[in-house]
């Protein structure tokens, strides 16, 4: 099976711009969750979209949104961006929903000038 | 709440050296409890995994962890450390349910000859 596919891999944007990040997860996981990590925090958990619902939420302000498509294809977006938002975003896929097994994604490095 | 402890945030040890990364824990019930480990630049891939069952785990590149549920830790280790080793590796802790994955802070690992 191909494993789980990031698109863009890298991306440069100003502040005040948005982004949305893709991800496709392994054929046959529906259950998708987006990790934001910096050097500085680490690995955070942003949510968890799994059948098109979200099922779980970090903490992050409403600047962060997401979807899951009836594929399990996500998307993340990232309005009004600011310095801090730059980080690797990592998107990971699992079969069930939850604290499981996850197949992680290469990432894309947001960097936000 | 869950949470994961990574006591060492950066360790040096000799090409051919044996390794140990501890990973503390703590969460009510009986855990699920992973390693992960991220080259540069680079999404991360598991290691191993602990659901239940024989508290000795074996993982792929020769590591190993013990889970010990009376220290609440789930130690990585390996024999022999090869120059390719150097990396990053993160412990997390899940459960059964809807509960997400939660990573440690990481432990960069660097190889020397």
């Amino acid at each position: 099976k191909a494993g789980v596919t990031q698109t863009p891999r890298y991306l440069i944007k100003t502040r005040g711009q948005q982004v949305t990040l893709s991800c496709s997860p392994i054929s046959g996981h529906r259950s998708v969750s987006w990790y934001q990590q910096t050097p500085g925090q680490g690995l955070q958990f942003l949510f968890e979209y799994f059948s098109e619902t979200q099922r779980n939420k970090g903490n992050f302000p409403g600047r962060f949104s997401g979807r899951q498509f009836s594929n399990s294809r996500s998307e993340m977006n990232v309005s009004t961006l600011e310095l801090g938002d730059s980080a690797l975003y990592l998107c990971a896929s699992s079969e069930i929903s939850g604290g499981n097994e996850q197949f992680f994604g290469p990432g894309t490095r947001l960097t936000v000038l | 709440a869950q949470s994961v402890t990574q006591p060492d945030i950066h360790i040096t040890v000799s090409e051919g050296a044996s390794l140990e990364l501890r990973c503390n824990y703590s969460y009510g019930a009986t855990p699920y409890l992973f390693w992960y480990v991220q080259s540069p630049g680079q999404g991360l891939q598991l290691l191993l995994k602990y659901f239940s069952g024989d508290t000795l785990v074996q993982g792929i590149k020769g590591f190993e962890a013990e889970f010990k549920r009376s220290q609440s830790s789930f130690n990585l280790r390996k024999p022999s450390v090869h120059w390719s080793d150097a990396a990053e590796y993160f412990c997390a802790v899940g459960a059964r349910g809807n509960t997400p994955l939660v990573f440690g802070k990481g432990t960069r690992l660097s190889v020397i000859a």
